[in-house]
């Protein structure tokens, strides 16, 4: 099992549809995570770090799931500008010290 | 302008040369990163840097040389590449390394190795 997974998709959706998007990681010890969001041929940029009690940023809601250890991130009312890769980032326990892995990514794009 | 400037963001170098990447930070983080991202891959992280010391080396071959001669600059020496290294090399910092901090990038170097 992949230390970090993600649906590559694509998840192609209109605009104003709600849509959400897993990461699981197999390591029930990992301690911070993240959602990041990656244009096309740019550098990933931060999204929202995901808490345990869940957490909003407009129209983006992320939730975490220990128990069954994945993570998801929502986006409601979709915009043509959300059509990018978002990537999960989950921070393992140490090798001496916490080391960020990102997941594979999953592509979305909203159309008209 | 991220706060993470890499240079060049374009290089295509032969398998006999030489060459640096070049990654400076304005933020005043203390941690460092080289990641390599491959067509339809995760970003695989190659070394991370905190305050100025190697902590990680992640199994990457020796032809990729890191230095960080301070906690705003980093470099990723390159030297007898091979083709299948042509990928986009990002940098990041962030405040301190370790969990719960989140991570800037430069805009990435893309490397092409004829």
């Amino acid at each position: 099992r992949k230390e970090v997974e993600q649906d590559p998709g694509p998840f192609n959706v209109p605009e104003g549809a709600t849509v959400a998007f897993n990461c699981t990681y197999s390591n029930s010890a990992s301690q911070s995570f993240f959602w990041y969001r990656q244009d096309c041929r740019k550098e990933p940029k931060l999204l929202m770090s995901v808490y345990s009690s869940g957490n909003e940023d407009g129209r983006f809601t992320a939730q975490l799931n220990r128990a069954s250890q994945y993570i998801s991130l929502l986006i409601r009312d979709s915009k043509l500008s959300d059509s990018a890769t978002y990537l999960c980032v989950v921070s393992l326990p140490p090798r001496g010290s916490y080391i960020p892995t990102f997941g594979r990514g999953t592509s979305l794009i909203v159309h008209p | 302008e991220t706060g993470v400037t890499q240079t060049p963001r374009h290089l295509v170098m032969g398998m006999t040369n030489k060459k640096s990447l070049k990654c400076e930070q304005h933020l005043g983080h203390n941690a460092m990163y080289w990641y390599k991202q491959s067509a339809k891959k995760p970003l695989e992280l190659m070394f991370v840097y905190s305050l100025e010391e190697r902590v990680e080396n992640n199994s990457v071959p020796s032809r990729f040389s890191p230095e960080c001669p301070n906690s705003s600059h980093l470099f990723l020496h390159l030297h007898t590449l091979q083709p299948e290294d042509s990928a986009l090399y990002l940098c990041a910092s962030s405040p301190e390394q370790g969990a719960g901090y989140g991570y800037t990038f430069g805009s990435g170097t893309r490397l092409t190795v004829v």
